[in-house]
Formats: structure tokens, C-alpha cells, sequence
């Protein structure tokens, strides 16, 4: 069974400041992918970020980054430069690509001071 | 244009009516989804539909019934509301089966009193 650990249920950052999101997860998969989904108060879930665990390399999408350390099944998020629109809560989530199923962290709710 | 819509967008009823919500995906995807987002924020996949079959089927409550018309249409009704059941409730389609990139609704938020 595939489980999804987010330990950081609150989290603040000052604008332009860095922040990292914690994650971990366990999965008996060979082939799976994990994914950051952001919901801000509009609560539209929009992918922020997504890594395919037989790729080495980590993921970036402009200001979002991850450490992705497969062997401690570890996937955190770096937010560089925060800003206010950043506030939102944040999931984690890993899918099997056998079974499709994308199960989800209990989020992390991210605010942005200015 | 919208990528996946949802109606209705907000729901309140009472209890053991029987509703349904509709979703429409214009992506041209093969794969839709309903998850359930409860109160505490947490979200569950429910049910999966690749090409109109039914896929996944977690350990839901047998008064909720996906029907898939065709592949841009995942409705979900749900008969005899109790309390429990107000929640969230997005709707998902994606191209790739196992770890394609999924495209939300924006949700339809169920209250049952």
C-alpha cells in the first residue's frame, strides 16, 4: 500500500524568503511518480510539481524545486522567492503507475507574510 | 475554455435526498476521476473511469454510483445523504494512465443538514 507523510501541518515564510515542505512517503512500487499540488483559498488544485522516481534528477519549475532522495523515500519542496500568492496549502501525493491511484498527504498550509 | 468543469459548484440539501453531480472534461482524456475532500482538508480518490470502464473503486459507500456517458462525462450521484457525506468533491481527468499529469475541477462543495 502506498502511504503519503506530510509532519508539517503549518509552515510561514517572509516574502522573497526561502521555505521547504516536508514529505515522505512508502510505496512497495517499482514505477511510481510523486507530485506537489498546490490549493490556494480559491481551492483549485493545481499541480506544482511532478517527478517520475526512476529519474535521478530533481524537478524544477521556475521558483519550485524538490529533493528527491528515493533511497530515504523522501520528496520535499522548495519554494525560492516567496510570494503572497504562494499561500495555499500544499499536498503531497504519490500515484503507482500500476495502479493509478494517487494518494495524497494531509497538506501542509503554507502563509506568505509580506 | 475550461479544462474540467463541475456542476454544481455548491450543493446544500437535506438529509436522505438523493443527488447528483456532473462533470465534463473538454481535454480529450481518457481517464476521469472523483475524489473526496473532507473537512479536515484530506483528500481520497473515490472512483476511476478509463474509456467509460470502471477502474478503481475504493471502499465507498455503495449509495454512491459514478456513471460515465461517454469519456468527457463522469457524473456522480449519490442516493439517501447522510451528514457524513459533506465534503468537497472534485472531479479529475487525465491523458496517462499511472502518472499522468491529473487536471482538477474546481469542486462542488456538498453540505448535507
Amino acid at each position: 500500500a502506498q502511504t503519503v507523510t506530510q509532519s508539517q501541518p503549518e509552515m510561514s515564510v517572509q516574502e522573497a524568503e526561502t521555505v521547504t515542505l516536508s514529505c515522505t512517503y512508502d510505496t512497495s512500487e517499482n514505477n511510481y511518480y510523486l507530485f506537489w499540488y498546490k490549493q490556494p483559498p480559491s481551492r483549485q488544485m493545481i499541480l506544482v510539481i511532478r517527478q517520475e522516481a526512476y529519474k535521478q534528477q530533481n524537478a524544477t519549475e521556475n521558483r519550485f524545486s524538490v529533493n528527491f532522495q528515493k533511497a530515504a523515500k523522501s520528496f520535499s519542496l522548495k519554494i525560492s522567492d516567496s510570494q503572497l500568492g504562494d499561500t495555499a496549502m500544499y499536498f503531497c501525493a504519490s500515484q503507482s503507475y500500476n495502479t493509478d491511484k494517487l494518494i495524497f498527504g494531509t497538506g501542509t498550509r503554507l502563509q506568505v507574510f509580506p | 475554455d475550461t479544462a474540467v468543469s463541475q456542476t454544481p459548484k455548491y450543493l446544500v440539501t437535506q438529509m436522505g435526498n438523493d443527488k447528483s453531480i456532473k462533470c465534463e472534461q473538454n481535454l480529450g482524456h481518457d481517464t476521469m476521476y472523483w475524489y473526496k475532500q473532507d473537512s479536515k482538508k484530506f483528500l481520497k480518490i473515490m472512483f476511476s473511469y478509463n474509456n467509460k470502464e470502471l477502474i478503481i473503486n475504493e471502499t465507498v459507500p455503495n449509495r454512491f454510483s459514478p456513471k460515465s456517458p461517454d469519456k468527457a462525462h463522469l457524473n456522480l450521484h449519490i442516493n439517501s445523504l447522510e451528514l457524513g457525506d459533506s465534503a468537497v468533491y472534485f472531479c479529475a481527468s487525465s491523458q496517462d494512465w499511472g502518472g499522468g499529469r491529473e487536471y482538477f475541477g474546481p469542486g462542488t462543495r456538498l453540505t448535507v443538514l
